[in-house]
């Protein structure tokens, strides 16, 4: 059950650059998506969300946008600083459940 | 910053044993949920609780699983039998509404490893 892919599993940024992480989802009853950032031995740390009635979210350095009609999402990091990386999760949640789903997740390396 | 704090970090168990994790969730918050990560796979939910009760759980969260929060503070998951496979990282994780605004706070996780 792939409701949520992360097609990358992983993705090298150079430090200044932007970064774009990918996300699809098959389940069109989904309208409320989270990106979720986790550093190894640490629980994942929430970024950013996106509500189905908006298609742009920005938060400082980081903007998610949603393209409902191709069921997809990204998170731009600009730019991109060593700090960021880390391992970065979506995940996706319907209205009529508590739980979300996440993708596999994809490991960013930001390159000094 | 308030934060979701995990006991023990790490817990190695024989095959077959009970196992208890147990999380102290950020104070105001209602709803509480476990999460798990096999190594290299994506996070699976297991359970939320919320009002003293299970508001929702998944497929892995079978009869071997339980969810307790026995005082106003701790929030513990219970394996009856540990299997191999049920070796995860563990994560607690709480809200104050349903995760839909600002997601959820993990805590650090428990590593479990069953041999």
């Amino acid at each position: 059950d792939q409701q949520v892919k992360q097609n990358s599993p992983s993705l090298s940024v150079q430090e200044g650059r932007i970064s774009i992480l990918n996300c699809d989802y098959t389940n069109s009853m989904f309208d409320y998506f989270l990106w979720y950032k986790k550093y190894p031995a640490e629980g994942p740390t929430f970024l950013i969300s996106i509500s189905s009635i908006k298609d742009k979210n920005e938060d400082g350095r980081f903007t998610v946008f949603l393209n409902k009609s191709a069921k997809h999402l990204s998170l731009h990091i600009v730019p991109s600083q060593p700090g960021d990386s880390a391992v970065y999760f979506c995940a996706a949640n319907d209205a009529g459940t508590y739980k979300y789903i996440f993708g596999t997740g994809t490991r960013l390396k930001v390159l000094a | 910053e308030p934060e979701v704090t995990q006991t023990p970090s790490h817990q190695v168990t024989q095959m077959g044993q009970e196992v208890i994790l147990r999380c102290v969730p950020i104070s105001n918050h209602l709803y509480f949920y476990w999460y798990r990560q096999i190594l290299g796979q994506k996070v699976e939910f297991l359970v939320s609780f919320y009002n003293n009760e299970i508001s929702e759980k998944s497929e892995i969260f079978d009869d071997q699983f339980s969810v307790e929060r026995p005082d106003g503070s701790n929030f513990t998951l219970k394996i009856r039998s540990t299997k191999l496979e049920d070796s995860a990282m563990y994560f607690c994780a709480s809200s104050d509404l349903r995760g839909t605004y600002y997601g959820y706070t993990f805590g650090s996780g428990t590593r479990l490893t069953v041999v």
